[in-house]
């Protein structure tokens, strides 16, 4: 258990429908990840927040989805008018310092996951 | 454009020492991180590079050389419980590009 959490861990919709989830980091972390990774790929970078500012998106990110952080602490990332083609494993991760345990501040803590599935 | 590149797969026999590749071409490098995913789990963090030269926790090792814009990830006394996907990931300023993973297989 790396500290971050993430809600619910397995979701299952049907094209078309609207999903959010939920992310909660380590409390002391300010940096904020959100990621998708398909099989047998490396975690794919969505955004990226530090504290309650969204300071970086990708272009592969839609207008289907938005991602919030609304007092620097827990995360949302919904998908709209979801598609078959976003089911995928999102994931979250805080950045950070964990005095005495952390080697560096690259050092990412990876949420256990949200397995989508769209129908 | 961001790229980074790994060896899909490696086997070895317990015991063993393993040597894992990434070279990589991103538009920054503020330094170069490996994780370990287990079938089903999260990435977790092992090792991290941001200058030349090797770093060494336990078992795992990480070298770094940013002319040659590459580096490794080494694993001594395999065990099975290696058996898992490696990801190297560079922070190139603005967020974390990773590489496509290298499948691990240890066997008895």
């Amino acid at each position: 258990d790396t500290g971050v959490s993430q809600d619910p861990r397995h979701k299952i919709t049907k094209r078309g429908q609207n999903v959010t989830f939920r992310c909660d980091p380590i409390s002391e972390h300010n940096r904020l990840y959100w990621y998708r990774q398909t099989l047998g790929q490396g975690p794919e970078f969505l955004t990226y927040f530090q504290n309650e500012a969204q300071l970086e998106k990708s272009r592969l990110l839609s207008d289907r989805f938005s991602a919030e952080r609304p007092k620097g602490s827990f995360s949302t990332l919904e998908i709209q008018r979801t598609e078959q083609g976003d089911s995928a494993m999102y994931l979250c991760a805080s950045r950070g310092l964990i005095p005495g345990l952390t080697a560096s501040t690259d050092t990412q803590y990876f949420g256990p996951g949200t397995r989508l599935t769209v129908l | 454009g961001q790229s980074l590149e790994q060896p899909s797969e490696v086997t070895a026999v317990e015991g063993a020492i393993v040597q894992i590749n990434c070279t990589y071409q991103t538009s920054g490098f503020y330094g170069l991180s490996w994780y370990q995913q287990h079938d089903g789990g999260a990435p977790t963090f092992l090792s991290y590079n941001g200058l030349d030269g090797l770093e060494e926790t336990g078992r795992f090792s990480s070298f770094l050389s940013r002319s040659d814009s590459y580096g490794y990830l080494l694993l001594q006394e395999l065990q099975m419980k290696d058996s898992a996907s490696y990801f190297c990931a560079v922070n190139n300023g603005q967020n974390f590009v990773f590489g496509p993973g290298t499948r691990l297989s240890v066997l008895p």
